[in-house]
Order: structure tokens, then C-alpha cells, then sequence
């Protein structure tokens, strides 16, 4: 099993130009999350999907856009990007209604807005 | 806002030594108090969890205490070794948000600890 996986790795963009962060997980898992992760601020949550075909907004949700496109996926799209975007994005899933604090996290998209 | 509040921002301790690790909530909601270890390049991974009526769970090294009236926690480490050396990150998690048990968690700021051989 591979867990969560991410796409990519590591991404430049310019000031408002777009693009999609890819999240698969393979343990049948419900509940799927967007993280970013910036120095001193910990971990915040920006969307998140409860079950396939549900979306809801975290924390931190301007900015960004989600699509659960199935149970296995969950992209995190950012339409037009500001270098406050900089960040490490993590994509992580649960099976909430059994072990509701237990998350698997994905290896992480290092994101550099200039 | 911040809902859970940790300290110290970063530790550093000698191998063999206790690492302590502070937080404190306000959502009195929260059903599960769990930390996480993140070691550089890879995501958090969940290290140990305790419930509010719980006063101390122990899993080999890690131990948290829980104090539901002052509404803090911490994770103790005892003996630390070098392969310790990670962020640390506590949490809050209700189980049922609305009904639902969504399971969101609300992360500390984490603490970059250190470990010296």
C-alpha cells in the first residue's frame, strides 16, 4: 500500500498563475484533508471532505478550491497564486467515524509563489 | 484563531535527558488530545492520543498528562534519543462536529526538538 500520495513534490509559480495539487490515498478511507504548513503557525486546515461528495471549508480557505473527485482523490486547486501561497501543502485522509484523530499525511508539495 | 496553543517553540536537550512539551485549548468540544512527530521531508504521523477523562497515558517513552481543568496537556519524553530529533505538533479533535464525526483536528504550532548525543 502506498498511503497518500501527492503530486508534485515541489512546484515554482509566478504571481497568479494556476494550478492543481493531485491527493490519492488507497486505505478506503472516508474523509480526506488539505493542509498547509507554514513556520510558526503549525498546521491549518483549508478544506476538507467528510465523505465522497462533500467539501467544506477549514481554515484557511480563500484562495483555494477542492475536488473530491472520487473516494481514492481529493486535488486542491489555487486559481490565481499570491506569493502568501508559499507553503507546504499536505493532503491527508482518515476514517473519521472510527479513529477521529488519526490522519495518514501524504510525503507534502513544497509551493513557492514569486 | 488559535485554538490550541503550544510550547516551546523549539527544545533542546541532551541525549538521555526529558523533553517536555506544553499545550493548551480552549474548545472545550474536543474529544481527543493527539500529538503528532514530523521529521524533516515527510508529513506528521500520529505518535500517541488521550481522552479528556484520562489523566496520564504512557506509551513506552511518550507519556501525556492531561489536566481537563486547567485545560492543558503535555508530552513528556523521557530518556530522548537523537532519532527524537522531529516537530512535534498537539492537537484537538472532536469527534462530533455537528452530528457528524468529521474528525478535523486543530493543530498546536509545533515544537522543533533537538536531541544531542
Amino acid at each position: 500500500n502506498a498511503g497518500v500520495t501527492q503530486t508534485p513534490k515541489f512546484q515554482v509559480l509566478k504571481t497568479g498563475q494556476s494550478m492543481t495539487l493531485q491527493c490519492a490515498q488507497d486505505m478506503n478511507h472516508n474523509s480526506m484533508y488539505w493542509y498547509r504548513q507554514d513556520p510558526g503557525m503549525g498546521l491549518r486546515l483549508i478544506y476538507y471532505s467528510a465523505s465522497e461528495g462533500t467539501t467544506d471549508k477549514g481554515e484557511v480557505p480563500n484562495g483555494y478550491n477542492v475536488s473530491r473527485l472520487n473516494k481514492r482523490e481529493f486535488s486542491l486547486r489555487l486559481e490565481s497564486a499570491a506569493p502568501s501561497q508559499t507553503s507546504v501543502y499536505f493532503c491527508a485522509s482518515s476514517e473519521a467515524r472510527y479513529l477521529p484523530y488519526e490522519q495518514y499525511f501524504g510525503p507534502g508539495t513544497r509551493l513557492t509563489v514569486t | 484563531q488559535q485554538q490550541v496553543k503550544q510550547s516551546p517553540q523549539s527544545l533542546i536537550v541532551q541525549k538521555g535527558g526529558i523533553s517536555i512539551i506544553n499545550c493548551a485549548y480552549e474548545n472545550t468540544a474536543f474529544d481527543y488530545f493527539p500529538w503528532y512527530q514530523q521529521f524533516p521531508g515527510k508529513g506528521p504521523a500520529l505518535l500517541i492520543a488521550i481522552r479528556p477523562d484520562v489523566s496520564e497515558k504512557k506509551e513506552g517513552r511518550f507519556t501525556i498528562s492531561f489536566n481537563k481543568s486547567a485545560k492543558q496537556f503535555s508530552l513528556h519524553i523521557m530518556d530522548s534519543q537523537p532519532g527524537d530529533s522531529a516537530t512535534y505538533f498537539c492537537a484537538g479533535a472532536a469527534f462530533n462536529a455537528g452530528g457528524t464525526s468529521y474528525g478535523k483536528l486543530t493543530f498546536g504550532q509545533g515544537t522543533i526538538l533537538t536531541v544531542h548525543p
